[in-house]
């Protein structure tokens, strides 16, 4: 079976701080995607960051970065000098070369920022 | 680029009512759309994938008969919730990728549906 899992239903940050989410995801393919997107009060899913599982190097936008352990089958986020504008649900999600983007979702994690 | 939208963005009908919810991809074209649900502080639940030209694709457990899916062009993809009830109120949300790169999809605004 294919799954992801994200083990911390909430999380909390203080504004400028650093935050990692976890997820663990399980496949038997070798090609595959693993992505985070973060879900805002407005509801708009909106693309993170995004990793192949081909590449070594782990990806990193801006603030943000990931922790792609394949053999471990783990894909954590690190939010980096954490913003307001960051508090969000964020979903990490696997999708393979040849599915035609159909996505498996993790459960999410909720993120709050204080200030 | 990259621009998927959703119309209407609210809607509140009566119980025994159908409900059409359109999913366009406004700069790019996709021959397969996504459509999910998704209930409050909970994560998205595929309903179905959407073809182009062809029959849509139902997960398990999901009535075809109830949510019926055409996909007639392109661009647009509808979902239809036929004689809707108070139980089918929820978030419905559409993706669809670029034909090549189809593994990264972009996502609708969403659709808040309440049904009275």
């Amino acid at each position: 079976a294919q799954t992801v899992t994200q083990s911390q239903p909430e999380m909390s940050v203080q504004e400028a701080e650093t935050v990692t989410l976890s997820c663990t995801y399980d496949t038997s393919e070798s090609d595959y995607y693993l992505f985070w997107y973060k879900q805002p009060p407005s509801r708009q899913m909106i693309l993170v960051i995004r990793q192949e599982a081909y590449k070594q190097q782990n990806a990193t936008e801006n603030r943000f970065s990931v922790n792609f352990q394949k053999a471990a089958k783990s894909f954590s986020l690190k939010i980096s000098d954490s913003q307001l504008g960051d508090a969000a649900m964020y979903f990490c999600v696997l999708t393979f070369y040849n599915q035609g983007g159909k996505l498996i979702f993790g459960q999410g994690t909720e993120l709050s920022v204080k200030p | 680029g990259a621009v998927v939208s959703q119309h209407p963005s609210w809607v509140i009908c009566k119980s025994g009512t159908s409900v059409k919810i359109e999913c366009r991809s406004l700069d790019f074209q996709a021959t397969t759309m996504f459509w999910y649900r998704q209930f409050p502080k909970q994560s998205l639940m595929l309903m179905a994938t959407s073809n182009e030209g062809s029959k849509a694709t139902y997960e398990q457990g999901v009535e075809k008969d109830k949510f019926l899916i055409n996909h007639a062009s392109l661009t647009l993809s509808t979902l239809t919730v036929t004689s809707a009830h108070p139980e089918d109120s929820s978030f419905y949300i559409c993706s669809a990728g670029i034909f090549s790169r189809q593994e990264t999809q972009y996502f609708g605004p969403g659709t808040r549906l309440l049904v009275l």
